[in-house]
């Protein structure tokens, strides 16, 4: 069974960098089968996809987020990361890393935990 | 941009059928997936490939696509299923493209 499994502060300052990290078990990054999507849900508010990564380092963002938001993976840890930059208040969510399905229905089908990271001085 | 139009709100009585729409101008360019959100939890995939229901979902969740509208059916709609319900559909220039989302409401 997939497991992601995700990881990072909950509080982070205006104009910092906001870092997350999602662990997966029970299958392998490397494989190639799936890309690995971030996503995020501002409290009370719909879904935002972010952008994702393929084992092999390629991305592809979000064209709203693209300047601000980098996706990277480590293969050896079977994990992938997200850094936001210059955070506002605005950035306040809750984020799910997520594995993503190829092909020609792109979704989503596991999810992490979420992490509620709020953006506070 | 890419929107997806869904209702904030649909009611059901337990027992009886709800249908949560999706509209786009686009939509019957790709295909939709459907997501299952209870409070405080993460979503959970209920259908894909606008009709495709993955392994552990029940019968009951079935999903449609005509046109420019998709629609996520659950028939003999139990309390459990109250939740907020999103589409999802992919586009080539943006992304993933979520719905607004619909909540559920079971009463």
């Amino acid at each position: 069974q997939v497991q992601l499994l995700q990881s990072g502060p909950g509080l982070v300052k205006p104009s910092q960098t906001l870092s997350l990290t999602c662990t997966v078990s029970g299958g392998s990054i490397n494989s190639g089968d799936y890309y690995w999507s971030w996503i995020r849900q501002p409290p009370g508010k719909g879904l935002e996809w972010i952008g994702y990564i393929y084992y092999s380092g390629s991305t592809y963002y979000n064209p709203s987020l693209k300047s601000r938001a980098t996706i990277s993976v480590d293969t050896s840890k079977n994990q992938f990361s997200l850094k936001l930059s210059s955070v506002t208040a605005a950035d306040t969510a809750v984020f799910y890393c997520a594995r993503t399905s190829t092909g020609t229905s792109v979704h989503f089908d596991y999810w992490g935990q979420g992490n509620l990271v709020t953006v506070s001085a | 941009s890419y929107e997806l139009t869904q209702p904030p709100s649909v009611s059901v009585s337990p027992g009886q059928t709800a249908s949560i729409t999706c509209s786009g101008d686009k939509l019957g360019d790709n295909y939709v997936s459907w997501y299952q959100q209870q409070p405080g939890q993460s979503p959970v995939l209920v259908i894909y490939h606008d009709t495709k229901r993955p392994s552990g979902i029940p019968e009951r969740f079935s999903g449609s696509s005509s046109g420019n509208t998709a629609t996520l059916t659950i028939s003999g709609t139990q309390a459990m299923d109250e939740a907020d319900y999103y589409c999802q559909v992919w586009d080539n220039n943006l992304g993933g493209v979520f719905g607004g989302g619909t909540k559920l409401t079971v009463l």
